[in-house]
C-alpha cells in the first residue's frame, strides 16, 4: 500500500531550537517525496523535493530508503515557520500525491 | 502569485443536492488534479485531468465527475450531497511534464448541511 504518516499533529518548540518534523512512507518502487506547507490563510505551497536536494528557508530534508523516512529539518526555528507541513508522495502509476496527516509546527517566542 | 485560481471560495448546499465547483489553472499547465481535504486530515486525491480527459482517479465514487476545457479550466461535480462530503476542495494545476511540480488554488469550501 502507499502510504505517508506523520506521527505528530503538533510540535510545538521554542524560537532558536531545532525543529524535526517527522514523516515515513511506504511504497513499493523509486518514491518520489514532497514537503509541502501552508501558512495561516495562504494556499498549500511546496516547499522542497527531495531530488533537488535544495535547503530553502532553511529547512532540509534526506530520503532514507533504508528507514523509508523523509524527516523535515531545521537547526534554528524562526516564529515565521509556524505553519502546517505536509509530508507528500508521488505516485508516478496514477499521477496523484499522497499526503500525509499534516503536522502543525507552533514556534514560540 | 502562482495563477490557479478556484470558484467561488465558500458554499453551503443542502444534502442531496448537486454542486460544480470551478478551477483555472496557471498559464502554461495542462493538468489539474482534485483533492478533497476534511478537517485535521491532509489532501485526498480525488481525480486528475489531462487534455480533456480523466487520467487518474482516487477511492471517490462515481458521483463525483469532473471536467476539463481546451483551455485547461477545470470542473468539479458532485452529485447527491453527502454530509461527509463538507470539506476544503483543492484544485492542483501543473505543467507538462511536471507532474510533480504541483501549485494549489486556494480551495473552496464546501458545507453540505
Amino acid at each position: 500500500a502507499q502510504r505517508v504518516t506523520q506521527p505528530e499533529k503538533l510540535l510545538s518548540v521554542f524560537k532558536g531550537a531545532p525543529v524535526e518534523l517527522k514523516c515515513n512512507y511506504s511504497y513499493s518502487g523509486s518514491p518520489e517525496l514532497f514537503w509541502y506547507v501552508q501558512y495561516s490563510r495562504q494556499r498549500l505551497q511546496l516547499l522542497l523535493r527531495h531530488i533537488s536536494r535544495e535547503s530553502i528557508k532553511g529547512f532540509t530534508a534526506d530520503l532514507n530508503k533504508g528507514e523509508t523516512s523523509f524527516h523535515l529539518k531545521k537547526p534554528f526555528a524562526q516564529e515565521e515557520d509556524s505553519a502546517m507541513y505536509y509530508c507528500a508522495l508521488y505516485s508516478s502509476n496514477t499521477g496523484k500525491l499522497i499526503f500525509g496527516q499534516g503536522t502543525t509546527l507552533q514556534v514560540k517566542p | 502569485e502562482t495563477g490557479v485560481t478556484q470558484s467561488p471560495t465558500h458554499l453551503i448546499k443542502t444534502r442531496g443536492q448537486q454542486v460544480t465547483l470551478r478551477c483555472s489553472s496557471q498559464s502554461g499547465h495542462n493538468t489539474v488534479s482534485w483533492y478533497q481535504q476534511a478537517l485535521g486530515q491532509g489532501p485526498q486525491f480525488i481525480f486528475q485531468y489531462y487534455r480533456e480527459e480523466e487520467n487518474g482517479r482516487g477511492n471517490f465514487p462515481p458521483r463525483f465527475s469532473g471536467l476539463q476545457f481546451p483551455n485547461y479550466s477545470s470542473e468539479l461535480n458532485v452529485n447527491a450531497l453527502e454530509l461527509d462530503d463538507s470539506a476544503l476542495y483543492l484544485c492542483a494545476s501543473s505543467a507538462a511534464g511536471k507532474n510533480t511540480e504541483a501549485f494549489f488554488g486556494q480551495g473552496t469550501r464546501l458545507t453540505v448541511v
